[in-house]
């Protein structure tokens, strides 16, 4: 079945530094890739969508040039938390949808999550 | 805009059944989903429904009605492992997924 990597699971930064999250689709091209964010004990806030070879399209409130994503190739896809703060820390997940190389769709796909935890 | 609401909590017994309540207000319904997610993990997928109706699979049933903007999860025979949180997430145009504020479910014996 579809699955979809996410790295690092956890990780923790100093304050001002930069984070990069990645996530990576096995066996299936990741045509579109959703970032989400979630707060202890709240749901899933989707903060942007991108499509291979696109720019992102950001939900409102999400600072575009706060959170970098790239999704240069059909089976990777990057958030950046640039000059992280405190307030950054969450829980950060990745979702794929796309096809195999036999052209079947894939539904949605969930990485594993990163735990951001910014000091 | 979107406009997903669940319970915010539930609690159950152990072997028995147990329903989540899911409404939405979306424009360009496409779908709904419902996850199962247990506390720091990511979401596992349960059930979709696009069509009016119950799809049933296993112990878990899932309902939609479109026209009422309503869907509910059925989960029989509760299992202590059952107790997490409960993702109701709609499909909006194309490619969107915006999920409900999730319901946490506690199992107990």
């Amino acid at each position: 079945g579809a699955v979809v990597s996410q790295h690092p699971s956890r990780v923790i930064c100093k304050s001002g530094t930069s984070v990069k999250i990645e996530c990576r689709s096995l066996d299936f091209q990741a045509t579109t890739m959703f970032w989400y964010r979630q707060f202890p004990k709240k749901s899933l806030m989707l903060m942007a969508t991108s499509n291979e070879g696109s720019k992102a399209t950001y939900e409102q409130g999400v600072e575009k040039d706060k959170f970098l994503i790239n999704h240069a190739s059909l089976t990777l896809s990057t958030l950046t938390v640039t000059s992280a703060h405190p307030e950054d820390s969450s829980f950060y997940i990745c979702s794929a949808k796309g096809r195999d190389r036999q052209g079947e769709n894939y539904g949605y796909t969930f990485g594993s999550g990163t735990r951001l935890t910014v000091v | 805009g979107q406009n997903i609401d669940q319970p915010t909590e539930m609690t159950a017994t152990e072997g028995a059944i147990v329903q989540i309540n899911c409404t939405y207000q979306t424009s360009g319904f496409n779908g709904l989903f419902w996850y199962q997610q247990h506390a720091g993990e990511a979401p596992t997928f349960l059930s979709y429904n696009v069509l009016d109706g119950l799809e049933e699979k296993g112990r878990f049933s899932s309902f939609l009605s479109r026209s009422k903007g309503y869907s509910y999860l059925l989960l029989k025979e509760l299992q202590m492992k059952d107790s997490a949180s409960y993702l109701c997430a709609v499909k909006a145009g194309a490619n969107n997924l915006f999920f409900g504020t999730g319901t946490r479910l506690t199992v107990i014996p």
